[in-house]
């Protein structure tokens, strides 16, 4: 099963603005909506962001998803060291029917 | 409280066999479409499989097709995920996801999952 690619690490410090990129093809982020997942070491993942910009309630509105042809990005804005943790994004593809995942990036705060 | 819990993992030999449960509360199951990931050790998400409300759509990962097999009971508001021929690939953490509605593929609640090993 093809994966979504994104970076497999990132960093910032504390206040800053970074964003994770996520990469795919026409068959999945081309043609579908783009969801985004945050995952604690021995927890199970969260949902972040789903169809491209839309947060779940709850999730702080620092947490931005955006969206152009074929590939992905993750914003957070005001980075706090709270937000150290790994991030997947993931689509439908409609040439495997299934889902797919990006490797997922890590997210160190300096 | 929406709340999904795993059960059934274990340690098995290559080739043999385990049924995965996910048992549902706190929500109406059988308005939901539902899927099974893994996590191998230190890995990535992996999805496994989909199914519909109504069990008349379902969908493979590659990997486990042929092997696998995803089903739920509606009445006992429970997701079960059937896997045959195990192989030492297999070894990961299932978890059973809801799909947050009918126009995504979200997936916005997740059990805490189920640890298999496959391992002679």
């Amino acid at each position: 099963q093809s994966m979504l690619t994104q970076p497999p690490s990132a960093s910032g410090t504390p206040g800053q603005r970074v964003t994770i990129s996520c990469s795919g093809s026409s068959s999945n982020i081309g043609s579908n909506t783009v969801n985004w997942y945050q995952q604690f070491p021995g927890t199970a993942p969260k949902l972040l962001i789903f169809n491209n910009n839309q947060r779940p309630s709850g999730v702080p509105d620092r947490f931005s998803g955006s969206k152009s042809g074929t590939s992905s990005s993750l914003a957070i804005s005001g980075l706090q060291s709270e937000d150290e943790s790994y991030y997947y994004c993931a689509a439908w593809d409609d040439t495997l029917n299934g889902s797919v995942f990006g490797g997922g990036t890590k997210l160190t705060v300096l | 409280e929406v709340q999904l819990v795993e059960s059934g993992g274990g340690l098995v030999q290559p080739g043999g066999s385990l049924r995965l449960s996910c048992e549902a509360s706190g929500f109406i199951f059988k308005n939901y479409n539902m899927n099974w990931v893994r996590q191998a050790p230190g890995k990535g998400l992996e999805w496994v499989s989909y199914i519909s409300r109504t069990s008349d759509t379902i969908y493979y990962a590659d990997s486990v097709k042929g092997r696998f097999t995803i089903s739920r009971d509606n009445a006992k508001n429970s997701l079960y995920l059937q896997m045959n021929n195990l192989r030492t690939e297999d070894t990961a953490v299932y978890y059973c996801a809801r799909v947050r509605s009918s126009t995504t593929s979200s997936l916005d609640f997740w059990g805490q999952g189920t640890l298999v090993t496959v391992s002679s």
